[in-house]
């Protein structure tokens, strides 16, 4: 059973541009969630998506945003790209979503802006 | 304060001993408790998931928690240079109705098992 898949696994940008990450969930997952993870502030919890619904969203600014599609893939998009936005973005999903899900995280897209 | 405090190490030991590693909290919505170990440039891998106060045990893996004293913690028996990951404790809140905010992460504990 193939696992969460993520593209790209790197990219590098710089300030001001706009950057798209996709994901692709375990055959039979309905729930994508996406985490940002930094050295400094760890893992955090981006949003959840469930039937291409946002269940939840996390204290991250207007500029994040994501969306799922019928497929159960999601994008994710970060727009007007700064610094602090160099991370590894990670998505999992789970086969349930909201508080019984079990997480499976994917590689992670690494980006770095410039 | 921060919601989930974990010792970020490193945490060295020689192969074959017993690991504890731990994770307090102070959030005492925090009802769904995960461990999670992540190698480098990996994602995270759920290693023990639980929701009851008390322990889980899972091959060399143990999972304990005291929902009185908001502390959890991990147990690695017999430990192998293969286990050298960083372990991610993480915490999820029971919301009514079904809906839930996302995880909520320590920040790791890196482990060296030496050979």
């Amino acid at each position: 059973k193939a696992g969460v898949t993520q593209t790209p696994r790197y990219l590098i940008k710089t300030r001001g541009q706009q950057v798209t990450l996709s994901c692709s969930p375990i055959s039979g997952h309905r729930s994508v969630s996406w985490y940002q993870q930094t050295p400094g502030q760890g893992l955090q919890f981006l949003f959840e998506y469930f039937s291409e619904t946002q269940r939840n969203k996390g204290n991250f600014p207007g500029r994040f945003s994501g969306r799922q599609f019928s497929n159960s893939r999601s994008e994710m998009n970060v727009s007007t790209l700064e610094l602090g936005d160099s991370a590894l973005y990670l998505c999992a999903s789970s086969f349930l979503a909201g508080n019984t899900g079990e997480l499976f995280f994917g590689e992670g897209s690494r980006l770095t802006v410039l | 304060q921060k919601e989930v405090e974990q010792d970020p190490g490193p945490l060295s030991v020689p192969e074959g001993a017993i690991v504890s590693l731990n994770c307090t909290y102070s959030n005492s919505a925090f009802q769904y408790f995960m461990w999670y170990r992540q190698y480098s440039r990996k994602g995270p891998e759920l290693l023990m998931y639980t929701y009851s106060s008390g322990n889980k045990e899972d091959g060399r893996f143990t999972a304990q928690v005291d929902k009185s004293s908001k502390y959890i913690s991990l147990f690695i028996r017999d430990s192998q240079p293969s286990d050298s990951a960083t372990y991610l404790c993480a915490m999820r809140e029971l919301v009514s109705g079904g809906g839930a905010d996302g995880l909520t992460f320590g920040k790791g504990t890196h482990l060296i098992i030496q050979p």
